[in-house]
């Protein structure tokens, strides 16, 4: 059990540029998350997989954001035209799969991006 | 809806003991726990599933009373490794993601 995986660790980037975050899960887990989280807060809901099909994106999502999880591995998340707003922790998670409610989350280490 | 923590903040000395509440305004399926360290990912502590279940985890555990939309964590004879942010996070149905509260941060000290 490697744990998951997440590059880059952070990311500075300018207003107006585009940007992508990679996350590997763990091996045999089909469930994929996205979270995102500010300076004191929770993390936020962002968007899920279940192997490669997307089921559920947050309202929070923007039509900037798009993820991508090919062949139902690794996930990708891109943020297009970034926004000082869009400064946080981006979080990865993944799961067995089990029933919704009672899944146990593994969260990889987060890519810290910063809009300048 | 994100669910409301309480205390939002704690300082305990080691060997003390510690209560975090959890609550929502929806009807709930499941409630899960999590710590973070600072500058770490999220760690999965406990779930509770609906029917008012108890569980414990070495000297952490916790309650879940269904009827209040509630959950406890206890924390007993705190230990320096127990500083961080918990969560919790609530699941309203079997096909609903996990919501996270905004945390509630402990510090142990000697």
């Amino acid at each position: 059990d490697t744990g998951v995986s997440q590059d880059p660790r952070h990311k500075i980037t300018k207003r107006g540029q585009n940007v992508t975050f990679r996350c590997d899960p763990i091996s045999e887990h089909n469930r994929l998350y996205w979270y995102r989280q500010t300076l004191g807060q929770g993390p936020e809901f962002l968007t899920y997989f279940q192997n490669e099909a997307q089921l559920e994106k947050s309202r929070l999502l923007s039509d900037r954001f798009s993820a991508e999880r090919p062949k139902g591995s690794f996930s990708t998340l891109e943020i297009q035209r970034t926004e000082q707003g869009d400064s946080a922790m981006y979080l990865c998670a993944s799961s067995l799969g089990q029933e919704l409610g009672n899944e146990k989350l593994f969260f990889g280490s987060g890519t810290q991006l910063s809009v300048l | 809806q994100q669910p409301v923590q309480s205390p939002q903040a704690v300082i305990l000395r080691e060997g003390e003991d510690a209560v975090i509440n959890c609550s929502s305004s929806k009807a709930l399926y499941s409630v899960h726990w999590y710590r973070q360290k600072h500058g770490e990912a999220p760690v999965f502590l406990m779930i509770l599933l609906k029917g008012g279940e108890q569980k414990g985890h070495e000297k952490i555990s916790a309650s879940f009373n269904e009827k209040k939309q509630q959950s406890s964590l206890y924390l007993t004879a705190s230990q320096l490794s127990y500083s961080g942010t918990y969560f919790c996070g609530t699941v309203t149905g079997t096909a609903s993601k996990l919501t996270f509260g905004t945390g509630t941060r402990l510090q142990v000290t000697l």
